[in-house]
């Protein structure tokens, strides 16, 4: 599975827009970018996922560059709660397993 | 739906101890899975199963031992508990596909002294 790299942490002010970049350069055409997130010490949650076409739901939008080889996951609005650590992952959507392999995230703090 | 389930939540064991920490899932997930969290660290792949009676080792398998008996449970064995296993332990199921998304328990905090 392609390796990922993100910045380890990162600020953002409450109430605004939070972008959180993540490169994938060795990432292969068969292959998703998947991002989840973790508050605190609970289990992982996922956000969001995407092959090349931007996506968005009630949690977050998902921007894929043209030639895939990196992302940003924007939180519009970001609160409090969204203080986390964000995880970008890329795992191929026919894995038959479906495991996935986590780095080490970016730490974002949303601060008042 | 409870969803994904572990217990104990805490647990203290000493050095050569063994134990299990049990997981089960009620939503009929083909696949689950074992990591483990080190303090300030990503999670670790330590073991996965694609079904009942499939399971392969991930990244972490060394000390470690699991079982898949049923779709419900997926248990992690730990012989000669040592303290570098002392971890936040986290199990997840998922359905195959694409979206695959991964559902997570709240974790098992353990401690090997």
């Amino acid at each position: 599975d392609a390796k990922t790299t993100q910045p380890p942490s990162m600020d953002c002010a409450e109430g605004r827009a939070a972008n959180l970049p993540c490169n994938h350069s060795t990432i292969s055409g068969n292959e998703y970018v998947y991002w989840y997130r973790q508050i605190h010490s609970q289990g992982p949650q996922y956000i969001i996922h995407g092959l090349k076409n931007n996506e968005t739901n009630e949690m977050a939008s998902l921007i894929i560059t043209e030639d895939r080889k990196s992302s940003t996951l924007i939180l519009p609005h970001a609160t409090l709660r969204d203080t986390a650590v964000y995880y970008c992952i890329v795992r191929p959507g026919s894995s038959n397993t479906g495991k996935l392999i986590f780095g080490q995230g970016t730490t974002l703090q949303v601060k008042p | 739906n409870a969803g994904v389930t572990q217990t104990p939540k805490f647990r203290i064991l000493k050095i050569g101890q063994s134990m299990t920490l049990q997981c089960t899932q009620d939503m009929n997930h083909n696949y689950m899975y074992w990591y483990r969290q080190d303090p300030g660290m990503g999670l670790k792949l330590i073991y996965y199963s694609v079904g009942a009676g499939i399971t392969d080792k991930g990244e972490v398998p060394n000390g470690y031992n699991v079982s898949r008996s049923t779709t419900e449970d997926f248990p992690l064995r730990l012989e000669l508990a040592a303290p570098s296993q002392t971890s936040v332990y986290f199990c997840a199921s998922s359905w195959a596909g694409v979206t695959g998304e991964l559902f997570f328990g709240e974790g098992s905090r353990l401690t090997v002294l």
